[in-house]
C-alpha cells in the first residue's frame, strides 16, 4: 500500500462546477498537508498549506484535513478553465528529518 | 524574480553517456532537493540537501551524485545514463524560517531522454 494515494483521474468538469480531489493516507505522523498545481511542461507550485486538522479557504479554493481518517482534500469552487492542471497532494512530519511524500496527481480539465 | 533555475530545459543523451543538471535559487534557502517525476509515479526525492557542503540520499538515488559548495547551487550529475534514467527532473529549495510553512518552491524541469 503506498503511503498516499491519489485517483489519477482525468477529472472531466464544466466550466462553474465545484470540484472535489482527494487524497488518503496511512501515516499517522504527517502533519502538514498541501496541495500543488502543476500546468503542462511547468514546475509545482504551492497552492495551500494546512497544518494539522480543519479547513483552510483561499478565494475559491478551500482545502480540508481529516486526520481521523486520514483523508484530505481540495475543493474548488466556480471552476475555470484556467484551473485546468494536475493537482498534486503533499504531506509530511514534524521536524527536518520529515520529507514530504507526494501523491501521484490528479489531472483536472476544466471545459468551457 | 528568477526563483529556482534548471538548466538544460530538453536533453537527449545517449546510454553511458554522462551529464549534469544545473540548478541555482536565489531565494538564500538552506534546503534544496532534487526530484525525478514519472508518469503515475508522483515525484520520488532524488537527493536532497540542507545545506553548503551537506548532502543525503532521497528515495532513489542509485545512479546519481550531488554536491553543494554554494547556498545557491545543486547541480545534479548522471555518471552513466541508463534508459531507466529518462524522466522529467525538478529542482527545489525551501527555507526553515520560522513561518515559511515548509514551502517547497519548484524550478521548470529539466526533461531527460535517455537512448
Amino acid at each position: 500500500q503506498k503511503e498516499v494515494e491519489q485517483d489519477p483521474g482525468p477529472l472531466s468538469v464544466p466550466e462553474g462546477a465545484i470540484v472535489s480531489l482527494n487524497c488518503t493516507y496511512s501515516n499517522s505522523a504527517f502533519q502538514y498537508f498541501m496541495w500543488y498545481r502543476q500546468y503542462s511542461r511547468k514546475g509545482p507550485e504551492l497552492l495551500m498549506y494546512t497544518y494539522s486538522s480543519g479547513n483552510k479557504e483561499d478565494g475559491r479554493f478551500t482545502a480540508q484535513v481529516d486526520k481521523s481518517s486520514k483523508y484530505i482534500s481540495l475543493f474548488i469552487r466556480d471552476s475555470q478553465p484556467s484551473d485546468s492542471a494536475t493537482y498534486l497532494c503533499a504531506m509530511k512530519g514534524i521536524g527536518t528529518a520529515s520529507k514530504l511524500t507526494f501523491g501521484t496527481g490528479t489531472r483536472l480539465q476544466v471545459t468551457l | 524574480n528568477a526563483g529556482v533555475t534548471q538548466t538544460p530545459k530538453f536533453r537527449i543523451l545517449k546510454i553511458g553517456q554522462s551529464m549534469t543538471l544545473q540548478c541555482t535559487q536565489d531565494m538564500n534557502h538552506n534546503y534544496m532537493y532534487w526530484y525525478r517525476q514519472d508518469p503515475g509515479m508522483g515525484l520520488k526525492l532524488i537527493y536532497y540537501s540542507v545545506g553548503a557542503g551537506i548532502t543525503d540520499k532521497g528515495e532513489v538515488p542509485n545512479g546519481y551524485n550531488v554536491s553543494r559548495s554554494t547556498t545557491e547551487d545543486f547541480p545534479l550529475r548522471l555518471e552513466l545514463a541508463a534508459p531507466s534514467q529518462t524522466s522529467v527532473y525538478f529542482c527545489a529549495s525551501s527555507s526553515l524560517r520560522r513561518g515559511s510553512g515548509n514551502t517547497i518552491y519548484f524550478g521548470e524541469g529539466s526533461w531527460l531522454t535517455v537512448v
